[in-house]
């Protein structure tokens, strides 16, 4: 089956820094999303961005669909936007998420 | 509007028992549900597909008679753990695909601790 691959596994940030967190697949798909897991476990949809770029607010993402990788960029960083960080993608068998590593992250004071 | 509930949010069962976790899409009708378990510190892993009036589809290596699915009507999905067992003890989390749209919502999470 298709590998998702995120980096860094872990990141601490200082409160008002920014950060790129990276989605690697190893094939096609039809479908990317990336999730914010807060603390207490609720996913939270920041993006569906099979390609292309999208922004909302202080984020914004990138997928190049033709080399298999998505940016999730995060400027100006709180608080609240520590938890983990997951990309998920879906191959066309289904619309069935295949999740990535994940990438924890704590913004500090 | 994407809402996703989940009951219960916590449960706590003996050995032995059965567990009903309920997901409903609020505000949105999905033919098509999924459920997910979590351990800590890892990613999501699917472990079946939940289609409106059909049986439910499971991923390699989940039991379907032991994780029983069914989804009567186009907001409602739930997932039965029979004759838990402490490993079952995880994190279960549905998600709902809103109709027409490929996007999928997540519901809050189910804690389970089998004792």
């Amino acid at each position: 089956g298709i590998q998702v691959e995120q980096s860094p596994p872990d990141l601490i940030l200082q409160e008002g820094a920014n950060s790129t967190l990276r989605c690697n697949f190893s094939d096609s798909v039809n479908n990317l999303q990336w999730f914010h897991q807060n603390p207490w476990g609720q996913l939270i949809n920041l993006f569906y961005i099979p390609s292309g770029t999208k922004q909302n607010g202080r984020l914004s993402a990138t997928t190049v669909a033709t080399e298999r990788y998505s940016l999730l960029y995060i400027s100006s960083s709180q608080t609240t936007d520590s938890g983990v960080y997951f990309c998920a993608v879906d191959t066309g068998g289904g619309n069935k998420l295949t999740f990535g590593t994940g990438t924890q992250l704590k913004v500090e004071l | 509007g994407a809402v996703v509930s989940q009951h219960p949010s916590r449960v706590i069962c003996k050995s032995g028992t059965s567990v009903k976790i309920e997901c409903r899409s609020l505000d949105f009708q999905a033919t098509t549900m999924f459920w997910y378990r979590q351990f800590p510190k890892q990613s999501l892993m699917l472990m079946a597909t939940s289609n409106e009036g059909s049986k439910a589809t499971y991923e390699q290596g989940v039991e379907k008679d032991k994780f029983l699915i069914n989804h009567a009507s186009l907001t409602l999905s739930t997932l039965t753990v029979t004759s838990a067992h402490p490993e079952d003890s995880s994190f279960y989390i549905c998600s709902a695909m809103r109709q027409g749209t490929y996007e999928q919502y997540f519901g809050p999470g189910t804690r389970l601790t089998v004792t």
